[in-house]
């Protein structure tokens, strides 16, 4: 799997829009970018997954440019309930050796604020 | 995360017992990955099941470290003699099928080797 990189924090006020960047400058073609989150003391929680176009579902919208080689994950109106741990994880699309491991960096710290 | 449970929430161990760890699936996931987190550090890769099958164990210690899926009941991932390395939270995580799909993480499994 391709490598990530993500700030290791950010903040973001309660209600605001919470844009979180990932560089994936070496992802393949056939790799999609995932998005987990951690709240503390729980399991990572899905939130969205693409390979070229963006998406949208009723937690975030994905954001990849065209080139693939970063992405955007964006929370539309943070509530505090958002702090967590994001990660970005690129994962390839075929089957084969290695193909089913999510391979978790360090992720970027969000804090919302009140 | 509540579709994917895992039990028991807390388990303590002296050195040398035996550890069980517990995974039940979503509903109609037959897929399941084990994952460890040791303190401060993201999620690692173990296994990867099929009902019944290993399917990928690349990231499983060589000793004392098995999991299996048996066609009926939980996965089970046992941890032989245990040493206070073994510490961590053990994630279980399950999909209806393999590659591209996502994974769904249960709470965990908090491992403390006394």
């Amino acid at each position: 799997d391709a490598k990530t990189t993500q700030p290791p924090s950010m903040d973001c006020a309660e209600g605001r829009a919470a844009n979180l960047p990932c560089n994936h400058s070496t992802i393949s073609g056939n790799e999609y970018v995932y998005w987990y989150r951690q709240i503390h003391s729980q399991g990572p929680q899905y939130i969205i997954h693409g390979l070229k176009n963006n998406e949208t579902n009723e937690m975030a919208s994905l954001i990849i440019t065209e080139d693939r080689k970063s992405s955007t994950l964006i929370l539309p109106h943070a509530t505090l309930r958002d702090t967590a741990v994001y990660y970005c994880i690129v994962r390839v699309t075929t089957s084969g050796a290695g193909s089913y491991q999510l391979t978790f960096g360090k992720g970027t710290k969000l804090s919302v604020i009140p | 995360n509540a579709g994917v449970m895992q039990n028991p929430r807390h388990l303590v161990r002296r050195r040398g017992q035996e550890a069980r760890l517990r995974c039940s699936p979503m509903k109609g996931h037959s897929h399941v990955y084990w994952y460890r987190q040791l303190p401060e550090e993201g999620l690692k890769f173990m296994v990867y099941l099929q009902k019944e099958n290993i399917i990928d164990e690349s990231g499983m210690p060589k000793e004392r470290f098995s999991a299996e899926f048996p066609k009926e009941g939980p996965s089970i991932l046992r941890i032989q003699q245990v040493v206070r390395g073994d510490s961590a939270a053990y994630f279980c995580a399950s999909s209806p099928t393999g590659a591209n799909q996502p994974q769904h993480f249960g709470d965990g499994t908090r491992l403390s080797i006394l």
